[in-house]
């Protein structure tokens, strides 16, 4: 089955600095990688996906970065603000998404006002 | 602004008891997922439904988790009996083609 790993586990920056988190996958079949952001007491909530025919996909001062031949793929989160802290997890599916997520173990983001 | 609903958010029962959660999908969602949520596996698929048929649930212990979607707005994770490593929080999701979007979660404790 797929594995996923994320990197790293803990990450603080100052507020307006940039945050990357790296994820990479087993499965040579996975072709769509959501990533979610879950606050505290909340369910995950989406906030960029991207597929694996796409090599990059940005959303204001979010954007995500696929790599198909090194089976990895990261979060850059830009100009960090203190409401971007939260735990981010990355997660990799077959069928484009409408299959189950195999997630990764998740990266607590601090930002430092 | 359609969301998953799940019920109850909170609950706390005695071991042996028998736990019932439930689901509302997005209205035209046609694949439901139960994920549970814990510190030390993180977060890891029970079960899911496509169509309310039953498509993979080899992440259910199958001796006390049952999970069934008796029409297209409920979705239903029965433990029983419950057991004390049953506590964690548990998400149902929702999706049609592409993204899946979480329920605020049912946050389980078995004393």
């Amino acid at each position: 089955g797929e594995n996923v790993e994320q990197h790293p586990s803990t990450l603080s920056v100052q507020e307006g600095d940039s945050a990357v988190i790296k994820c990479t996958y087993s499965d040579s079949a996975s072709n769509y990688f959501p990533w979610y952001k879950q606050e505290l007491g909340k369910g995950p909530q989406l906030i960029i996906d991207i597929r694996s025919n796409v090599g990059e996909k940005k959303d204001q001062r979010i954007a995500v970065t696929l790599n198909k031949t090194a089976k990895h793929f990261s979060l850059h989160i830009t100009e960090t603000q203190p409401e971007d802290s939260a735990v981010y997890f990355c997660a990799a599916s077959t069928n484009f998404g409408n299959e189950k997520l195999t997630f990764g173990t998740g990266t607590r983001l601090t930002i430092i006002p | 602004d359609a969301r998953v609903t799940q019920t109850p958010r909170h609950k706390v029962t005695e071991m042996g008891q028998e736990v019932t959660m439930r689901c509302q999908p997005i209205l035209g969602h046609n694949t439901v997922f139960w994920y549970r949520q814990t510190m030390m596996q993180g977060l890891e698929l029970l079960a899911y439904f496509r169509n309310r048929a039953p498509l993979d649930d080899s992440g259910m212990p199958k001796d006390r988790f049952s999970a069934e979607m008796p029409d297209a707005t409920l979705a239903t994770l029965k433990i029983q009996p419950s057991e004390p490593r049953d506590s964690a929080v548990y998400f149902c999701a929702s999706g049609l083609v592409l993204e899946q979007y979480f329920g605020p979660g049912t946050r389980l404790t078995v004393t």
